[in-house]
């Protein structure tokens, strides 16, 4: 199985200020038709969780352009500029180019 | 809006079974493959099954092969998760997805004596 490595495992953001995350894969995650299946999402207490950003860089419907993803292969950056307090929460991502599917360990993004 | 609404989860003895479905709407079902993740306690996220859209293929992880069975109906909207020989460790909140881009709310499932 695809093993995905975040770090760092909690985060403390102080209101306004920037934050990034980083996921690792063991092997690249471009599949035979060129895409690259890197989704993250995020789960905030109590609730299910929510794709953020797809294949890498689309961030999806309704997502604040605060958020933005970068990365290819098997190095990958979620960012968050500007953070707001409605941004806590838990931070996976994922990899869909081959089954298993498999999820980072998870960030705990927290309000300094 | 793509609505994904679990049931049948609750609490059952080792070695039980369970029947969970979920009855999706607002998206062409028979179009899509489902898939079925679960969250133990305080835990991650981790992939159980997946159905494709027509039903003709399937997928489980290695820790539920054998005991879990997937299937769906595209005449109800409605895919289902099998859950028989079930271990402690087997307790979770089960979710249902549309290849991540919809979740459920979930529904847990407790193993235990």
């Amino acid at each position: 199985d695809v093993v995905m490595t975040q770090s760092p495992l909690s985060l403390s953001v102080t209101l306004g200020q920037s934050a990034s995350i980083s996921c690792r894969s063991s092997q690249s995650l471009v599949s035979s038709n060129g895409h690259t299946y890197l989704m993250w999402l995020r789960q905030r207490p109590g609730h299910s969780p929510r794709r953020l950003i797809s294949s890498v860089s689309n961030r999806d419907s309704g997502v604040p352009d605060r958020f933005s993803g970068s990365g290819s292969g098997t190095d990958f950056t979620l960012t968050l500029s500007r953070v707001e307090a409605e941004d806590v929460g838990v931070y996976y991502c994922m990899q869909a180019t081959y089954w298993p599917h498999t999820f980072g360990q998870g960030t705990i993004l927290e309000i300094k | 809006d793509v609505q994904l609404v679990e049931s049948g989860g609750g609490l059952v003895q080792p070695g039980g079974s369970l029947r969970l479905s979920c009855a999706a709407s607002g998206f062409v079902f028979s179009s899509y493959s489902m898939y079925w993740v679960r969250q133990a306690p305080g835990k991650g996220l981790v992939w159980v099954s997946h159905i494709s859209a027509d039903g003709s293929a399937t997928e489980y992880a290695d820790s539920v092969k054998g005991r879990f069975t997937i299937s769906r109906d595209n005449a109800k909207n409605t895919v289902f998760l099998q859950l028989n020989s079930l271990r402690v460790e087997d307790t979770a909140v089960y979710y249902c997805t549309k290849g991540s881009d919809s979740w459920g709310q979930g529904t847990l499932v407790t193993v235990s004596s």
